[in-house]
């Protein structure tokens, strides 16, 4: 069955370095997302990409995140300098279609990054 | 803004009983889906209804939309340890491309 897949699966960094968190989507979904989850809180969505660009971010989604689909198969995202409350799961996930029609949203596994 | 709740936030039940977990929001969704989610792991699908007042069972849960599409249930029958994890609601805005979730219901099934 086809499944979305992310690496690293852990990442530790030093506060203020730069992270580049790595999905690979299932091969013919077209939507894309990030979302993390803080120890203990609940999943919160970052942003989603349609069609080689931004369609939606949240207001965690600042100037510090981008994300990039470089070769249509990879999808990352980058925190260019980061900070101890960065610290958390990040889980990427695609779909096939756009939202109202009850299409399925997969999830990878996560990478845990952990900020020092 | 859109936000959801669950109730209750923890649950821990003898094996053998029945539960019920809600996920309720003032705002109205295209669909709302059922997550469960074990520690260090991704949400996994259990469910997306889509009609208001859908009910779809997956063997010994039962999930109901709401009428109005702004609430949900998972009704799960005759509880099983390997049914302990947390429960995640998400609503679906298509207006917006994004997905909400909701805080999570921690299940604890005791033998």
């Amino acid at each position: 069955e086809p499944e979305v897949t992310q690496t690293p699966s852990h990442q530790v960094t030093q506060m203020g370095q730069e992270v580049i968190l790595r999905c690979v989507p299932i091969s013919n979904h077209l939507y894309f997302y990030w979302y993390r989850q803080i120890l203990g809180q609940k999943v919160e969505f970052l942003v989603s990409f349609y069609n080689n660009e931004i369609s939606e971010k949240s207001e965690i989604f600042d100037d510090q995140f981008s994300v990039e689909r470089p070769d249509g198969s990879n999808f990352t995202l980058k925190i260019r300098s980061t900070k101890l409350e960065d610290s958390a799961m990040y889980f990427c996930a695609s779909r096939q279609t756009a939202l109202g029609i009850g299409e399925t949203q997969y999830f990878g596994p996560g990478t845990r990054l952990l900020v020092l | 803004t859109q936000l959801l709740e669950q109730s209750p936030q923890f649950l821990s039940i003898q094996e053998g009983e029945n539960l019920t977990v809600y996920c309720n929001s003032s705002s109205v969704f295209s669909s709302l889906q059922w997550y469960r989610q074990e520690p260090g792991e991704g949400p996994v699908l259990l469910v997306t209804v889509v009609t208001g007042g859908e009910v779809k069972k997956l063997k010994r849960l039962t999930f109901q939309f709401g009428d109005a599409r702004k609430d949900s249930s998972l009704h799960i029958t005759a509880a099983q340890t390997g049914d302990t994890g947390l429960y995640l609601c998400a609503g679906g805005v298509t207006s917006y491309d994004k997905v909400i979730f909701g805080p999570g219901t921690s299940l604890s099934v005791i033998p």
